[in-house]
């Protein structure tokens, strides 16, 4: 079965201070790796895909990275508008439906 | 503004019975995916359905059934409530899922609480 392991589960930065965010996964070959973003009370909202090691996909000050085994979220120079708890989620080769299995998230918090 | 809409935003409701929780998707969208939201099991995928047929399920209980209409919507049916079905529904659309973005849209969820 498709596991995604998040860490860590929370992280508090001050504004400006960059950081990353790790997503740890298990798939019996990888169809795509998602991102998304979830606000307090509100439905996750998509961020990026990638599809292979080695892609890069970036936005404003979030990029992403993947490798065979994880992929990274970094954050550069956060402002307190990128407070929201951040998901990741794979979809398998199997799924061709668009299942998507995804982690736990960490939240994030971004103070002045 | 994702475009989808669920309805009803919060429910409250007591052990044993049932409710049933509507999804419309964003316009031109012809998948619908139901995803439940708790606590200690985060985002949990339920059931989709594409253009009116059941596509892909998850660990759904069977209790829980849900359907996709010729108008597209949606409906989660959830029978025979127990206290631990207390959660955020969600509701998400996207246009054709054999497309592989994985761009999902949700919905704003359903909060259902079971006293």
């Amino acid at each position: 079965e498709d596991q995604v392991t998040q860490s860590p589960e929370a992280l508090r930065l001050q504004e400006g201070e960059s950081s990353s965010l790790n997503c740890s996964y298990t798939v019996s070959g990888l169809r795509g790796l998602f991102w998304y973003r979830q606000d307090p009370g509100k439905g996750p909202e998509f961020l990026f895909t990638l599809y292979s090691a080695g892609e890069e996909k970036e936005k404003e000050r979030l990029k992403a990275t993947l490798t065979k085994k994880e992929s990274f979220l970094h954050i550069t120079a956060p402002k307190p508008e990128d407070s929201a708890t951040y998901l990741c989620a794979v979809q398998g080769l199997t799924d061709s439906w668009g299942k998507l299995q995804f982690g736990a998230g960490t939240q994030v918090v971004v103070t002045p | 503004d994702s475009g989808v809409t669920q309805t009803p935003k919060h429910l409250i409701t007591a052990t044993g019975q049932r409710v049933t929780l509507r999804c419309s998707p964003r316009s031109g969208d012809l998948s619908v995916y139901w995803y439940q939201q708790s606590l200690d099991q985060g985002l949990q995928f339920l059931i989709q359905y594409y253009n009116g047929e059941e596509r892909a399920k998850g660990n759904i209980l069977e209790r829980f059934s849900a359907q996709q209409f010729p108008d597209l919507h949606s409906e989660l049916n959830l029978s025979s409530l127990e206290l631990g079905d207390s959660a955020l529904y969600f509701c998400a659309s996207s246009v054709d899922p054999r497309l592989n973005t994985g761009e999902l849209f949700f919905g704003e969820g359903s909060r259902l609480t079971v006293l």
